[in-house]
């Protein structure tokens, strides 16, 4: 079935370190992708999304490009900072056999030590 | 805009009794479901509804049900709570369905005893 998979975590990255979480993602269809961030206690609210292959998404300095060939939404930030310390989540979102679902991976916590 | 609101945002339960969680939003979203986050396993989908009167099963159902009399509010019933459905919980909401951007309610984190 439909799935999505998130390198785990935690990982633990010093002040303007360079990020990348990868995701990988299984699909029938083509789904929409992806990136939730939740910060401690709170509910989940988007980062980033794309529609299409090839799509790039972006905000607040992170980046992921939509790959249909590698099947991939890998999310990048070139220099982390300690309020970006939260869990990150991938997912994919579509009507092919996932019947209407929105699938998450499991989530990569990420701490930013100053 | 309120968005999506959650109640209670902390509930112990014993071994059996039943409860309603509650979601609410104000933005009008078609469809709107429902997600238990338990650690290592990111979030699961327990029910959603594509509108008022449409409910459907998601990939953990079993022991939850679910209605949608209004676009509104879309509570989730507990019917004899277990153990296992010690979580937190989140409610969702978007314009349009699993492609669209999700609304995220701030949780409910539930203990069985």
């Amino acid at each position: 079935g439909d799935s999505v998979t998130q390198m785990e975590g935690p990982v633990t990255l010093s002040e303007e370190a360079f990020l990348t979480i990868n995701c990988t993602y299984t699909a029938t269809g083509y789904p929409s992708l992806f990136w939730y961030v939740q910060y401690p206690g709170e509910g989940l609210q988007l980062l980033l999304k794309a529609t299409k292959a090839d799509d790039k998404g972006s905000n607040k300095g992170f980046e992921a490009t939509y790959r249909k060939e590698t099947t991939s939404f890998h999310l990048e930030k070139g220099s982390v900072q300690v309020s970006d310390s939260a869990v990150y989540f991938c997912a994919q979102g579509g009507y092919g056999g996932s019947q209407g679902n929105l699938i998450f991976g499991k989530g990569t916590k990420l701490s930013v030590k100053p | 805009n309120a968005g999506v609101t959650q109640t209670p945002k902390f509930q112990v339960l014993k071994t059996g009794q039943s409860m309603t969680l509650q979601c609410a939003q104000d933005m009008n979203h078609e469809y709107m479901s429902w997600y238990r986050q338990d650690p290592g396993m990111g979030l699961r989908l327990i029910h959603y509804s594509v509108g008022a009167g449409i409910t459907d099963q998601g990939e953990v159902p079993n022991g939850y049900n679910v209605s949608r009399s209004t676009t509104e509010d879309f509570p989730l019933r507990l019917l004899s709570a277990a153990p296992s459905q010690t979580s937190v919980y989140f409610c969702a909401s978007s314009d349009s369905g699993p492609t669209d951007t999700q609304y995220f309610g701030p949780g409910t984190r539930l203990t069985v005893l």
